[in-house]
């Protein structure tokens, strides 16, 4: 199975927003209605950041949110902080009964 | 306070065995899926597959089937991978991870351990 698709890297300034896409197919993204976000900062274990699409665990900040049409996913970040400047990844169930990450995205902030 | 505690790293020669370990406390272990991701050096995440520890029921990534083994002993609270002949391609950081979600369909993890860096090398 390949990994779902996301834009190796996407950059914004502090106080802007930025939105990273992930893509899938039928028998992922656009079969089942939940996807889930994780940051990973270097030399760190990834963190959840959204989970069910929109719901955010408690702790995270309310500038993290997400949305999901069809076969893609989107997390968006407003207000961009230093601190955001990580890797972000997608990640959603199949068909298969296997779970799917993306290939994930590198945010600068510049 | 729910955590997930990882057995640390471990420097290994092809073809020897390997088991690493990932403790969990602050909660019920035994009725929590508990996840293996795998992490190649510079590259993405990659689903392993999971163990349910209270029957040790176990869904593997077509990746993986076959070339690790998920288990459990939940009277210590302990998720452990195995692997019976190490190759240079196995090394990479190894997480565990709990599913928080209430069903397998959602699938998300909600807390992780701290990783555990795999090297095989001659």
């Amino acid at each position: 199975q390949s990994a779902l698709t996301q834009a190796a890297s996407v950059s914004g300034s502090p106080g802007q927003s930025i939105t990273i896409s992930c893509t899938g197919t039928s028998s992922d993204l656009s079969a089942y209605k939940y996807v889930s976000w994780y940051q990973q900062h270097p030399g760190k274990a990834p963190k959840l950041m959204l989970y069910d699409v929109t719901n955010r665990p408690s702790g995270v900040s309310n500038r993290f949110s997400g949305s999901k049409s069809g076969n893609t996913a989107s997390l968006t970040i407003s207000g961009l902080q230093a601190e955001d400047e990580a890797d972000y990844y997608c990640s959603s169930y199949t068909s298969s009964n296997t779970l799917l990450f993306g290939g994930g995205t590198k945010l600068t902030v510049l | 306070e729910v955590q997930l505690v990882q057995s640390g790293a471990e420097v290994k020669k092809p073809g020897e065995s390997l088991k690493i370990s990932c403790k969990g406390s602050g909660y019920t272990f035994a009725h929590y899926w508990i996840g293996w991701v795998r992490q190649l050096p510079g590259k993405g995440l990659e689903w392993m597959g999971i163990i349910y520890p209270d029957d040790s029921l176990t869904r593997y990534s077509p990746s993986f089937q076959g070339q690790v083994t998920i288990s459990a002993d939940r009277s210590i609270s302990t998720a452990y991978l195995q692997w019976t002949s190490l190759k240079a391609s196995d090394t990479a950081m190894y997480y565990c991870a709990r599913v928080g979600s209430p069903s397998l369909a959602q699938l998300w993890f909600d807390c992780w351990g701290q990783g555990a860096l795999v090297t095989v090398s001659s």
